[in-house]
């Protein structure tokens, strides 16, 4: 497959242990988040999104947190699966215009 | 089933040839966007489309084109490619603008690796 990353921050993690996966964002008026799940030979798939007037928000097995006074997100994944391992990237919308920042992504490696 | 389809998936070519890769989005979606994507860097943007015939520049535009010219369509062209535009290239799309009507997670297509020799 293809290689998305050689020199990624990498997560190991127990089957059955939760993954918590950080993302600092750059822009303080950002008002859109989104985090993708990339695995490999394919393209970012959608996980889970959150607005800016929200702090908390829930999905199947995957939770995502925002703080915005320390520009900070973060995704929980509760029971992580080896299905799981793959790239993760946060990814910021700028208001005003149209335009998406991704971070750089961490590797998320689950251990049978 | 609902896709982005991006051809082609692999090129090598040399410099200076043009070439143009292709996206085609069969959802009837508003937003388009090009990104490359390179070791340690995550995605950037390179174009993007808020509908026909409205498009505008990304964080990496130099050296690209694109346009927009039917909704379902929206190819990338090197007019003179150059080695340092080897990368891994993907197209996404969404519903809306990732900013209007409530902002949309983008479905992005399975790539496109070029190699600029």
């Amino acid at each position: 497959g293809e290689s998305v990353g050689l020199h990624l921050p990498t997560l190991s993690v127990q089957e059955g242990d939760n993954s918590i996966i950080n993302c600092a964002y750059s822009n303080s008026a950002s008002d859109y988040f989104i985090w993708y799940k990339q695995e490999s030979g394919k393209g970012p798939q959608f996980i889970i999104d959150i607005r800016s007037n929200m702090d908390k928000r829930q999905g199947q097995r995957v939770t995502v947190l925002l703080n915005k006074t320390v520009k900070h997100l973060s995704l929980q994944i509760a029971a992580t699966q080896p299905g799981d391992s793959a790239v993760y990237f946060c990814a910021e919308n700028f208001p005003g215009g149209f335009k998406t920042i991704f971070g750089a992504g961490t590797r998320l490696f689950v251990k049978a | 089933e609902a896709q982005v389809t991006q051809n082609p998936r692999y090129l090598i070519t040399v410099t200076g040839k043009k070439l143009t890769v292709t996206c085609s989005q069969n959802m009837n979606h508003e937003y388009m966007s090009w990104y490359r994507q390179d070791p340690g860097l995550g995605l950037r943007q390179i174009y993007y489309s808020m509908n026909v015939e409205v498009t505008d520049k990304g964080d990496v535009p130099e050296g690209y084109k694109v346009s927009r010219k039917e909704k379902r369509n929206f190819p990338l062209i090197l007019e003179s490619p150059s080695p340092n535009q080897t990368s891994l290239y993907f197209c996404a799309s969404s519903l809306s603008s990732p900013l209007g009507g409530g902002n949309q997670p983008q479905h992005f297509g399975d790539g496109t690796r070029l190699s600029i020799l």
